[in-house]
């Protein structure tokens, strides 16, 4: 199986800060990751998709890149609505894998 | 506007046979795959499997000797069985929309369903 280990775990910010999430890979999965924002008590959000295509309806303050192992989520001015855990998703192979999470917080 | 809608049984004893049942409005069946994802309480999330409209299906080795996704293409529905359920399957349950090829990505999910295992 892909592993995926996100980096930080657990991150402080503030409102207005940049703030960079970085997902490695085992092995290389070329560009196929995804990136999700999940809530307390809800569903997973996609958004982004093949590493660096923003989901549709999602304010581009967010953006993706990175290919074969490592990636990196960046929220360009964080806003108290991106307040959340974050997981990337590995496509490329079955059984396809989560990152553990990210957890943003107020500072 | 796709919409998934799920539902099952929130309480299992250990052994019993968890199901849950995904609805989909709005949008193409056949034309995607459909998946069923699963978060322990707090934890991170974790695939089980995917199912396209002709019931082809991947499952997670680590669950595969005891699930099943099945699909019901005349009610645009996808079932998952998980057979002899311990404490350790307690978990939201969510299924999603799978898009495929180059741009692959899961784009609609479930509302999720809490199932608990306890004597």
């Amino acid at each position: 199986d892909i592993q995926l280990t996100q980096s930080p775990s657990f991150l402080s910010a503030s409102v207005g800060d940049r703030v960079t999430i970085t997902c490695r890979a085992s092995q290389g999965i070329s560009s196929y990751l995804a990136w999700y924002q999940q809530k307390p008590g809800k569903a997973p959000k996609l958004l982004i998709y093949v590493a660096s295509t923003l989901q549709s309806g999602v304010p581009p303050r967010f953006s993706g890149s990175g290919s074969g192992t490592e990636f990196t989520l960046t929220i360009s001015s964080l806003q108290p609505e991106d307040f959340a855990t974050y997981y990337c998703q590995q496509l490329n192979s079955y059984p396809l894998t989560f990152g553990g999470g990210t957890k943003v917080e107020i500072k | 506007q796709v919409q998934l809608q799920q539902w099952g049984a929130g309480l299992l004893k250990p052994s019993e046979t968890l199901s849950l049942t995904c609805a989909v409005y709005g949008g193409s069946f056949s034309g995607y795959y459909w998946s069923c994802i699963r978060q322990p309480p707090g934890k991170g999330l974790e695939w089980i499997g995917e199912i396209n409209h002709s019931g082809s299906t991947s499952y997670n080795p680590s669950l595969k000797s005891r699930v099943t996704i099945s699909v019901d293409t005349s009610k645009n529905q996808f079932s998952l069985r998980l057979r002899s359920v311990t404490a350790a399957d307690t978990a939201v349950y969510y299924c999603a929309r799978v898009v495929l090829g180059a741009s692959r990505r899961y784009d609609y999910w479930g509302q999720g369903t809490l199932v608990t295992v306890s004597s």
